[in-house]
């Protein structure tokens, strides 16, 4: 399967401080990429969908001022949450589908502590 | 909407035996796909089998297969001859194929237990 890379794997920072976490397609180009967000023992959840060259397209309830989202180029889709708070500790996931396999493939997550 | 449901939070098996998880979901489109996925403790997601409506051919991936009811929108994962690398959450998944954004909606998963 395709390969996705996430980076940093874990983050520890202060409240009100912001963070970028970057996701990384390396075989192939990709112009859509997804980022979720899950919680302990709980299910992921869609935040938003990142296209290269647009505007990302943002779940309802989620605030895209506040989880900004860049998709510059066919590989690389950044998440940047910004003016942290404890409660966007939490593990977060990107995606990226391949059309060729028709599937998503993740990367191996973000865990965010805001302290 | 659609919706996906795991009924099973938590299941168990003895190694080298056969385990089955349970998913149904609800949607009114005919053009579909579905998944499943894994997630050991890692975290890391890995595909473990995909499905097309449109076929009637259930989906196998050597120890792992599906049975997929269309008619009943059932969609379970059957695991032979389980194995200790077998634990993990188990998330079923669906993906509109008439719908733009090719977004996943998972279910709540199903943790599963190997015991030796």
């Amino acid at each position: 399967g395709a390969v996705v890379s996430q980076h940093p794997s874990r983050v520890i920072c202060k409240s009100g401080t912001s963070v970028k976490i970057e996701c990384r397609s390396l075989d192939f180009q990709a112009t859509t990429m997804f980022w979720y967000r899950q919680f302990p023992k709980q299910s992921l959840m869609l935040m938003a969908t990142s296209n290269e060259g647009s505007k990302a397209t943002y779940e309802q309830g989620v605030e895209k001022d506040k989880f900004l989202i860049n998709h510059a180029s066919l590989t690389l889709s950044t998440l940047t949450v910004t003016s942290a708070h404890p409660e966007d500790s939490s593990f977060y996931i990107c995606s990226d589908r391949q059309p060729a396999a028709d599937t998503q493939y993740f990367g191996p997550g973000t865990r965010l502590t805001v302290l | 909407a659609q919706t996906v449901t795991q009924s099973q939070p938590e299941m168990s098996v003895q190694e080298a035996e056969t385990v089955t998880l349970s998913c149904t979901y609800d949607t009114s489109e005919s053009d579909y796909y579905l998944f499943w996925y894994k997630q050991p403790p890692s975290r890391q997601m890995i595909l473990v089998i995909r499905q097309e409506a449109y076929k009637q051919q259930n989906a196998t991936e050597n120890r792992f297969s599906v049975n997929f009811q269309k008619a009943a929108k059932s969609f379970s994962l059957k695991i032979s001859d389980s194995q200790l690398g077998d634990a993990a959450m188990y998330f079923c998944a669906y993906r509109s194929e008439e719908t733009s954004g090719s977004r996943l909606t998972f279910g709540e998963g199903t943790q599963l237990t190997v015991n030796p």
